[in-house]
Parts: structure tokens; sequence; C-alpha cells
């Protein structure tokens, strides 16, 4: 099945600087690549996603790449302010019908501090 | 803005002990998940529904695992003999059309096993 590895586990940043954590995938029939945001007390929250179509994916402040060749894809946060601290979550779907569920990595709790 | 909710919060039970943990998804979702995810570790999926049955399960979803959409607007997921590795938050899902789309959590439930 599916693997999911996420780095790093923690990180800590200064308000106003960048920060990136990355997965890495096994299974090259994976196709679907959401990151999670998950608050203290609440349920993850999707905050970004990408397909295996595309290279790359803004929102705002928020963006994540996808290299499908490396299996590995990143979520990158620039300008992060102190409400950006949460534990964030990549996950990847195969989506074969038959064969479609997510698989997460562990989480990276960011931290940032103003 | 629509959210997915579950009851209860947290549930404490004895080992052995039959739980019957509660959702209701968005209310114009057609697909449904249940999620675990043990303290510290990564969510793991559990079981999707769809059309009033099971599409997809894990090897974490064996016979002591089922679940219900027992009327229009709830989705249980039941335990029938809680075993202490049981013990983990149990977050629920919803989505409005294939696994490829986003994917709404609620806040999770607490279960103990004592």
């Amino acid at each position: 099945g599916e693997n999911v590895e996420q780095h790093p586990s923690t990180l800590s940043v200064q308000e106003g600087d960048s920060a990136v954590i990355k997965c890495t995938y096994s299974d090259s029939a994976s196709n679907y690549f959401p990151w999670y945001k998950q608050e203290l007390g609440k349920g993850p929250q999707l905050i970004i996603d990408i397909r295996s179509n595309v290279g790359e994916k803004k929102d705002q402040r928020i963006a994540v790449t996808l290299n499908k060749t490396a299996k590995h894809f990143s979520l990158h946060i620039t300008e992060t302010q102190p409400e950006d601290s949460a534990v964030y979550f990549c996950a990847a779907l195969r989506g074969n019908s038959g064969y479609s569920t997510l698989t997460f990595g562990k989480g990276t709790m960011l931290l940032v501090s103003p | 803005e629509p959210e997915v909710t579950q009851t209860p919060s947290h549930q404490v039970t004895q080992m052995g002990q039959e739980v019957i943990l509660r959702c209701v998804p968005i209310s114009n979702h057609l697909y449904f998940y249940w999620y675990r995810q043990i303290l510290g570790q990564k969510v793991e999926f559990l079981v999707s529904f769809y059309n009033n049955e099971i599409s997809e399960k894990s090897e974490i979803f064996d016979d002591q695992f089922s679940v219900e959409r027992p009327d229009g607007s709830n989705f249980t997921l039941k335990i029938r003999s809680t075993k202490l590795e049981d013990s983990a938050m149990y977050f629920c899902a919803s989505g409005t059309a294939s696994p490829q789309d986003e994917q709404f959590f609620g806040p999770g439930t607490r279960l103990t096993v004592l």
C-alpha cells in the first residue's frame, strides 16, 4: 500500500519567515495530494491540494509543489503569521476505481513566534 | 458555514464494552468516512461509505467495527468489544463527490478505553 513520509516533525520559525514542509510517497499511482491544517481541538481542514497533472499550485501565502518523478511534494508558507501555528498533514490518494483512500503523513507541528 | 459535527467529544469506556460514535455529515454530501488518530501518530483511514454501503475499508476495520447510516442525517461507527488499543481520536469526514474532492472533517471524538 501507500506510504507517506513527512518532514520535519516540528518546525519553529519567526513571524514573517517562510516555512517549508516536505512529503514523499511510495505509490506512483497516487494522483491527488491534499494538505490539511489541524488546530488544537479541531479536525483537519483542507488548506490546499494538488493533482498529478500540475507541478505547482498557489493560493495567496500558501503554495504546493509536486515532483512526480521523485515522488515528493512540498508545502510552502510565506510571510508566516502566529495564526499559522498548527499541525500540518500531507496526504496522498490513489484515485483508481475500487481503491481511493487517503494515506496521511505523521504531521508537522509549525510554531510561528511573534 | 455547514460543518461536520461529532458526538460525544470524549467517550470513556471499559474494555469489552460496545461504543457508538456519532457523526452528522454536511447535508448534501454523498461520501462519508471514518479515520482514527492514535495519540502522536498519523491519521489513519478506517472506512468509506457511499450509496448506503461500504466502498473501501482498511485492514484496521475488522469485524469489531461497523458503520451505519440509520437515517438521512447520522453516520455512526460502532466498535462491538473495545480493546485498549482502540483508544484514539476518531474523525468523521464527508464529501460531495469522489474521494478526490475535498473531505470535510469533524472535530473528532476522543475514545479512551480503560
